[in-house]
């Protein structure tokens, strides 16, 4: 079956704008976590969503924002463009929320560059 | 201030041999460790992982290895092949927070 997909793999913008990443689950996955990955860093939680429901929020300012629809794909909004948000932004998909790690599945990733 | 420390951004092993990544970590409550695998382009993969209450763990090839009293684990990968040249993350987690703390990554290099 189909991996985490997500879209666009690359996108450029300036200081200001504002941003929106999608990203689909695994068929029959309902949970849906977003994390940013800059240079030298981990990856940094973002939030958790499940069945259309925020479960889990990092510690990142209020600029940045997610949803959940009905068919469990998902979007994170960024407000505000700073340059420090330059980074990977990865989802991963699970069946259930706060599955075991070896159950969650990752996508490749959304590659954000802030001028 | 970083939780989990991985203190070499790059390793380079000739194939056949160990290969042997480290990881640090600061936080005693943290009881459950997990390696992952990047392949560039692509999204983390699981590799392995640990519990506290364990100081070893191997699959196939991958051991990890916890020495909980200097909070250090390791993952050894006998013997090393091309296919394993990727990024590997060492992450950790408290019983109590669900959120994963990762390092930073080290690149693995595996030389024909």
């Amino acid at each position: 079956k189909a991996g985490v997909t997500q879209t666009p793999r690359y996108l450029i913008k300036t200081r200001g704008q504002q941003v929106t990443l999608s990203c689909s689950p695994i068929s029959g996955h309902r949970s849906v976590s977003w994390y940013q990955q800059t240079p030298g860093q981990g990856l940094q939680f973002l939030f958790e969503y499940f069945s259309e429901t925020q479960r889990n929020k990092g510690n990142f300012p209020g600029r940045f924002s997610g949803r959940q629809f009905s068919n469990s794909r998902s979007e994170m909004n960024v407000s505000t463009l700073e340059l420090g948000d330059s980074a990977l932004y990865l989802c991963a998909s699970s069946l259930l929320a706060r599955a075991l790690y070896n159950e969650q599945f990752f996508g490749p990733g959304t590659r954000l560059t802030v001028l | 201030d970083q939780q989990v420390k991985q203190n070499s951004p790059s390793l380079s092993v000739q194939e056949g041999r160990i290969s042997i990544l480290n990881c640090d970590y600061t936080n005693s409550m943290f009881d459950y460790f997990l390696w992952y695998k990047k392949y560039p382009a692509e999204g983390p993969t699981f590799l392995i992982s640990i519990s506290s209450i364990k100081d070893k763990n191997e699959d196939g090839r991958f051991t990890v290895f916890l020495n909980k009293s200097a909070k250090h684990l390791s993952l050894h990968i006998v013997p090393s092949q091309p296919g394993d040249s990727a990024v590997y993350f060492c992450a950790a987690s408290a019983n109590s927070n669900y959120q994963l703390i990762w390092g930073a990554g080290t690149k693995l290099i595996i030389k024909p």
